[in-house]
């Protein structure tokens, strides 16, 4: 079962910063926060990851709280492209949770 | 290639008869994952492979299901006797094994996907 809990859909405007919430109360120590998508009829891509800081690539930022439990990934500029379903994952790669397990992710749509 | 392939793209087979999805991960990904989605639904993990040890097949749903991998090559998903509930796309994706970087440098890279549809 997935540990992780995001609301099932948002909306944004296009160029306007995108907020995706996650929730991972039961994160352990050794477990990193990632971030995939899933653009319609093709394979999820691999966004963005962290453990304890904040970070930021070319694609987006993302925001863990210093409890860990939750995170926010941050799409500065969202455009009509970044419609898609976001996935948000716990993982160990060095442990027992080394599977990426997916939920059901936020289907997020970005309208002109 | 640059990325992970699949083949074929695309799948239609009949009930009863057995089919074969091909998965070629990226060059010195040693470790690979099989998916199942199903129409609107989220991924379901299938089966995953680490360089020569023994795979986790726990995810695979029923004994109609295998999967096989030579070393860090190319991996054959192989369903027996399909039925009209298998019918869903098949997702391959292969990653740097952890062990050899550590931390968390070991992003999942997924292929297109196979498209099977049962009928």
């Amino acid at each position: 079962d997935a540990k992780t809990t995001q609301p099932p859909s948002m909306d944004c405007a296009e160029g306007r910063a995108a907020n995706l919430p996650c929730n991972h109360s039961t994160i352990s120590g050794n477990e990193y926060v990632y971030w995939y998508r899933q653009i319609h009829s093709q394979g999820p891509q691999y966004i963005i990851h962290g453990l304890k800081n904040n970070e930021t690539n070319e694609m987006a930022s993302l925001i863990i709280t210093e409890d860990r439990k939750s995170s926010t990934l941050i799409l500065p500029h969202a455009t009509l492209r970044d419609t898609a379903v976001y996935y948000c994952i716990v993982r160990d790669p060095t442990g027992g949770s080394y599977i990426p397990t997916f939920g059901r992710g936020t289907s997020l749509i970005v309208h002109p | 290639g640059a990325g992970v392939s699949q083949s074929p793209s695309n799948k239609v087979t009949e009930k009863g008869k057995d089919v074969e999805l091909r998965c070629d991960p990226i060059s010195g990904h040693t470790a690979l994952y099989w998916y199942r989605q199903r129409l609107g639904q989220g991924l379901e993990f299938l089966i995953y492979f680490q360089g020569n040890s023994a795979p986790d097949k726990s995810g695979l749903p029923s004994d109609r299901f295998s999967a096989e991998r030579t070393g860090e090559s190319v991996s054959t998903l192989t369903i027996q006797r399909t039925q009209q509930e298998d019918s869903a796309v098949y997702l391959c994706a292969s990653s740097l094994y952890f062990g050899r970087l550590g931390g968390g440098n070991t992003e999942a890279f997924f292929g297109q996907g196979t498209r099977l549809t049962v009928v």
